[in-house]
């Protein structure tokens, strides 16, 4: 049961740039976390935020979240060449076992 | 850090093979996951296990199987693997529900 979308499926851009990818998922949420993955490699905890909170730092990544919207964005600053990944939204549900529930996933690519 | 330990990077089966892929967690963690990655499709959930003995079946179960005899070691078995389970699986665990999950780093299974 896919939850989260991101959007775009896939963004270019040059390093120094800022990266916005967005998540959308349907039903309400316990959290939702923002993972990355190097090319072929397992995927990277970055950052979680729950669903009392609207705004999250952690260094040069800022997240929001509207659960009005049932959206949240993942900013990146500053991007670096390093910064090139698959980046994934996961959401945690608030009835039963709450485990994560992962969307596509969206393809970054930091060109230097 | 905590540290998941997947057994094989890659593995090449052939059709009908019994196939099992472990994972080793080494930090106590309660819960374990077993996810499929598809291009396109994301993460899919197979199961997962939240104490040791106990396993629940996640969103695509069918043709898989898992043992949680000890609470660091969480194994996905394939009774009789097929060319359709061509993917990377990714093992995963948590402390607690609500935190975020530490993944290993996949194990890319071809079938043929």
């Amino acid at each position: 049961s896919q939850q989260g979308e991101e959007d775009p499926q896939a963004l270019s851009i040059q390093e120094g740039e800022n990266a916005t990818m967005n998540c959308s998922y349907k039903t309400s949420i316990n959290n939702l976390q923002w993972y990355r993955q190097n090319s072929g490699r397992g995927l990277v905890h970055l950052i979680l935020i729950r669903s009392n909170e609207r705004e999250k730092h952690s260094g040069r990544l800022r997240v929001t979240l509207d659960t009005s919207k049932k959206s949240s964005s993942l900013l990146i600053t500053a991007s670096r060449a390093a910064d090139t990944a698959s980046y994934f939204c996961a959401t945690e549900g608030n009835t039963g076992f709450q485990k994560l529930v992962f969307g596509t996933g969206t393809r970054l690519l930091v060109s230097p | 850090d905590v540290k998941v330990t997947q057994s094989s990077r890659y593995l090449v089966k052939r059709t009908g093979e019994k196939v099992f892929l472990e994972c080793v967690q080494d930090m106590d963690h309660e819960n374990m996951f077993w996810y499929r990655q598809d291009p396109g499709l994301g993460l899919r959930l197979i199961y997962f296990s939240y104490d040791v003995k106990m396993k629940e079946k996640g969103d695509i179960p069918e043709g898989y199987s898992v043992s949680r005899e000890k609470k660091e070691r969480f194994s996905l078995i394939l009774e009789s693997a097929s060319t359709n389970q061509t993917s990377m699986y990714l093992c995963a665990s948590s402390l607690h529900q609500g935190g975020g999950y530490t993944f290993g780093s996949g194990t890319r299974l071809t079938v043929v």
